[in-house]
């Protein structure tokens, strides 16, 4: 069963806490995305990558890292310099990163206690 | 101005009627469109895309792309309450890399 996976479904985090998001994919895709959605807002890039050991920073970076060192994983870690991280995670996957379709996960929720 | 645009909605129609969403983009050289559905808490599920301009049908779908207007519309036929959610807008540019774009959804309420 093909698909994008994302583990938790819901997290909270302490202030100053490290939390990382898990994003597997089975879809043999090269590219993976990170995206945050915040209410009533669309989707911000946070990170992407389109090869196994590479990554590139999207429009909102700060306070998050990534490694991508197997082609099937993209795990997201907010650190404790994101100072607003409660918000909704989106992992997304593409056959390659040249404006193929983007498939989403199921997402992340992530709240800051 | 924002580089894709939507109107935020609620957009209201009955059932059985035909909705309509419509999308605008301010970069003249974007390259493909496409259209997801949200339900409230879950993440976008694509419902179509296309590239070229004129229509693209799919079931009760159907994209229109006009490039020289820069707009994108979502056409639902048919309307069911299950319809009901937020349609997200994506589009693709090219500037040495290619960038998706998403506007901020349009929430449709298809009423019984």
């Amino acid at each position: 069963d093909g698909g994008i996976t994302q583990s938790p479904k819901y997290l909270f985090r302490k202030e100053g806490q490290n939390v990382t998001l898990s994003c597997e994919q089975n879809l043999n895709h090269d590219a993976m995305y990170w995206y945050r959605q915040d209410p009533g807002q669309g989707l911000r890039l946070i990170y992407y990558s389109q090869i196994v050991n590479d990554f590139q920073k999207g429009d909102i970076a700060e306070g998050y890292s990534v490694s991508r060192e197997k082609k099937e994983s993209f795990p997201l870690t907010v650190t404790s310099a994101q100072k607003n991280p409660t918000a909704f995670y989106l992992c997304a996957s593409s056959t390659s990163g040249s404006g193929d379709t983007q498939y989403f996960g199921p997402g992340t929720r992530l709240t800051v206690l | 101005q924002k580089e894709v645009e939507q109107n935020s909605g609620p957009l209201s129609v009955p059932e059985g009627a035909i909705a309509s969403l419509n999308c605008t983009y301010s970069d003249r050289g974007s390259q493909s469109f496409f259209w997801y559905r949200q339900y409230s808490g879950k993440s976008p599920e694509l419902i179509m895309f296309i590239y070229s301009n004129g229509d693209k049908e799919d079931g009760r779908f159907t994209a229109q792309l006009n490039k020289a207007s820069q707009y994108v519309s979502l056409l639902i036929r048919d309307s069911q309450p299950s319809d009901s959610a937020t349609y997200l807008c994506a589009v693709i540019q090219y500037s040495g890399t290619y960038k998706y774009i998403f506007g901020t959804g349009t929430r449709l309420k298809v009423l019984a």
